[in-house]
């Protein structure tokens, strides 16, 4: 969606650490969330973050949270040729619509 | 553990024929949803189901229709396709509280309209 906007393309050597940024709209998402799609799949929950956090961190994953600047970003650290897919973000209910606004995804391309 | 089953999975259609694609999950959820993925769009919410009886218009609706037959099937109907309508459509499940906003995808069926 149009709200939710995210870079297309990103690409890396494996082992580097990778950084994929995304801006929202709607100040009062509870939660903001990272979904993996690999090839040929669905969408895959990956990580997410209470609005109230700045940051959070899981095993190489951290994700970065500006609220003043609706600004989201995920880091990958040791990126690995697995990690290619395309990484989405999402933002949460809004306008009492109760389902997830998705940005237009990152390509991430990890080259060995 | 199956999941969310979503068939079929490709499905080519000419202008102006009708199809429904069928969505199944079990995991006891009482949210689905119904989502298209255009390149260079990520995904638009079509319809969404809050739970089984109610259904309601997303932020793409105009085309399709939807059915939330029971807790566990959720099916979306294209009376009359377009090309347009040429996308790869995505069916999800969440549960609830907290778990809501959590989805859950099928693999995608692939339709192409001609």
């Amino acid at each position: 969606g149009e709200d939710v906007e995210q870079s297309l393309f990103l690409s890396v050597r494996e082992g580097d650490s990778s950084v994929i940024n995304c801006t929202y709209t709607d100040s009062s998402s509870t939660y903001l969330y990272w979904y993996k799609q690999e090839p040929g799949a669905g969408l895959q929950l990956l990580t997410y973050i209470f609005s109230n956090m700045d940051m959070k961190q899981d095993q190489r994953l951290t994700v970065l949270l500006n609220k003043k600047d609706k600004h989201l970003s995920l880091r990958i650290a040791d990126t690995q040729t697995g990690d290619s897919a395309i990484y989405f973000c999402a933002e949460s209910i809004r306008g009492g619509r109760r389902a997830l606004t998705f940005g237009s995804g990152t390509r991430l391309q990890v080259q060995p | 553990n199956a999941g969310v089953t979503q068939t079929p999975k490709f499905q080519v259609l000419k202008t102006g024929q009708s199809m429904t694609l069928q969505c199944a999950q079990d995991m006891n959820h009482n949210s689905m949803y119904w989502y298209r993925q255009d390149p260079g769009m990520g995904l638009r919410l079509i319809y969404y189901s809050a739970s089984e009886g109610t259904t309601d218009k997303g932020e793409v609706p105009n085309g399709y229709n939807v059915s939330r037959l029971n807790k566990r099937e959720f099916s979306l109907r294209l009376e009359s396709a377009a090309p347009s309508q040429t996308s790869v459509y995505f069916c999800a499940s969440s549960g609830t509280g907290q778990d809501l906003e959590k989805l859950f995808f099928g693999s995608g069926t692939q339709l192409s309209v001609l």
